[in-house]
């Protein structure tokens, strides 16, 4: 079936500094989409990426689509404290009826020092 | 938050009991999930419901059985529960239109003694 790896698995930086999370997927993908899940809380949708190539950005969080829709990324510039939790990407399968179903990384936790 | 809430929040039941878990959401929504999250795995997904009693398996559907009588509630059981069952876990929505986010309930922690 399909699997998603994301790499690192964890990732502790100093305020300030920038932080990168990828993402891979082991078939192409119709769509991939990032949820940010703060300590003790439950995830929660952060953006959608569908086309090949497309870049978002969201303040200081940019959002990468790979060309073959295969890979992400996720990048933080100038992290603050408000950016700790768990950072996930989810995989929709491209072809087929799927029915919305989501194969998620194991998650990016990020810890801030400040 | 999507409307939904999950029941109970907290739970603890000994090896071999039959448990429960259940998602209720306001708006209407089609398709639900449940998950279950653990360190080092992510969200897997355990169930998933496409409308009234239309469901179907995830990746890791052993041991657990839910049904949907109703649009708004999903329930999750875990028949005999084991200690390997003790998780997170997570019920969703996926909103309408044609995108395939999904937003989440608050979890269910329940530990399995």
């Amino acid at each position: 079936g399909q699997q998603v790896m994301q790499i690192p698995q964890y990732q502790h930086v100093q305020e300030g500094e920038d932080f990168t999370t990828y993402c891979n997927s082991s078939t192409t993908l119709s769509n991939i989409q990032w949820y940010k899940q703060r300590p003790g809380g439950h995830p929660v949708f952060l953006i959608q990426l569908v086309k090949s190539g497309e870049v978002k950005k969201q303040k200081r969080l940019t959002f990468q689509f790979g060309e073959a829709k295969k890979n992400s990324s996720l990048h933080i510039t100038a992290t603050q404290t408000t950016d700790v939790g768990t950072y996930f990407c989810a995989g929709n399968n491209a072809g087929g009826t799927s029915y919305g179903k989501l194969t998620f990384g194991q998650g990016t936790i990020l810890t801030v020092h400040p | 938050d999507a409307g939904i809430t999950q029941s109970p929040r907290h739970k603890v039941t000994e090896t071999g009991t039959p448990v429960t878990l259940r998602c209720h959401q306001t708006e209407n929504h089609r398709y639900m999930y449940w998950y279950r999250q653990d360190p080092g795995h992510g969200l897997r997904l355990i169930h998933y419901s496409y409308g009234v009693k239309d469901t179907d398996k995830g990746e890791v559907s052993d041991g657990y059985s839910v049904s949907r009588s109703k649009t708004e509630d999903f329930l999750l059981t875990l028949e005999s529960a084991t200690s390997s069952q003790t998780s997170v876990y997570f019920c969703a929505i996926r909103t309408q239109g044609g995108s395939y986010e999904q937003y989440f309930g608050p979890g269910t922690r329940l530990t399995v003694t």
